[in-house]
């Protein structure tokens, strides 16, 4: 299983915004975040727990080992606001966190 | 540019049976793992299957003996049948394609599923 927090988050343009995935057993580093905005399919941003995806904006990172996970946003921008996603391919069953809405404060 | 459309979602009765389609272009299918995975509306994401180059499938215990993936690399489509609808099967469902290391790096916009009498 796997435990995103907060489910929501309120934030501003400039923030720096943090969002936690925890693993309910060891997973390495396979795991990947996800951006969905309303009426669209998600978007890859960061496999193998830190590593950027092609054409993803450096303000977001991740980072993490094992059972904890973090996705960074450095500076929020007004193309941000939208839910994110942590997903687990350490085992053959890929579930998905419960998600994390990022909306304006 | 790589593309997936799925197709084939529509309303069915519960008990229903229904098959979606996902035709995939601009990279060498066989080569991929691909996935379906569902959204509930208003919900979270929910990962369904996924098949390998070499046809081997693994479910998620919430369709496991009423949905089955296959694929047909000689035209590039991925398929899901679903059998014995239940109303909880309502959702968009999606194919992406597994990039295996790389996570779920193309997904297509999804077809529609309601599941009600």
């Amino acid at each position: 299983q796997m435990t995103q927090s907060p489910p929501t988050l309120s934030a501003s343009v400039g923030d720096r915004v943090t969002i936690t995935c925890r693993a309910s057993q060891r997973i390495s580093n396979w795991l990947a975040w996800y951006q969905q905005k309303p009426g669209r399919a998600p978007k890859l941003l960061i496999y193998q727990a830190s590593i950027l995806q092609s054409g993803v904006p450096s303000r977001f990172s991740g980072s993490g080992f094992g059972t904890e996970f973090t996705l960074t946003i450095s500076s929020l921008q007004p193309d941000d606001f939208a839910t994110y996603y942590c997903q687990q391919y350490n085992t053959h069953a890929r579930v998905f966190g419960q998600g994390t809405k990022v909306e304006f404060e | 540019q790589v593309q997936l459309v799925e197709s084939g979602g529509g309303l069915v009765k519960p008990g229903g049976s229904l098959r979606l389609s996902c035709a995939a272009s601009q990279f060498t299918f066989k080569d991929y793992y691909m996935a379906w995975i569902r959204q509930a509306p208003g919900k979270g994401l929910e990962w369904i299957s996924y098949i390998t180059g070499d046809n081997t499938i693994y479910y998620a215990d919430s369709v496991k003996g009423r949905f089955t993936v296959s694929r047909d690399n000689a035209k590039n489509s991925l398929y899901l049948q679903m059998n014995n609808l239940r109303a909880e099967d309502t959702a968009l469902y999606y194919c992406a394609r597994d990039s295996r290391d790389s996570g779920l790096d193309y997904w297509g916009q999804g077809t529609l599923v309601s599941v009600s009498s």
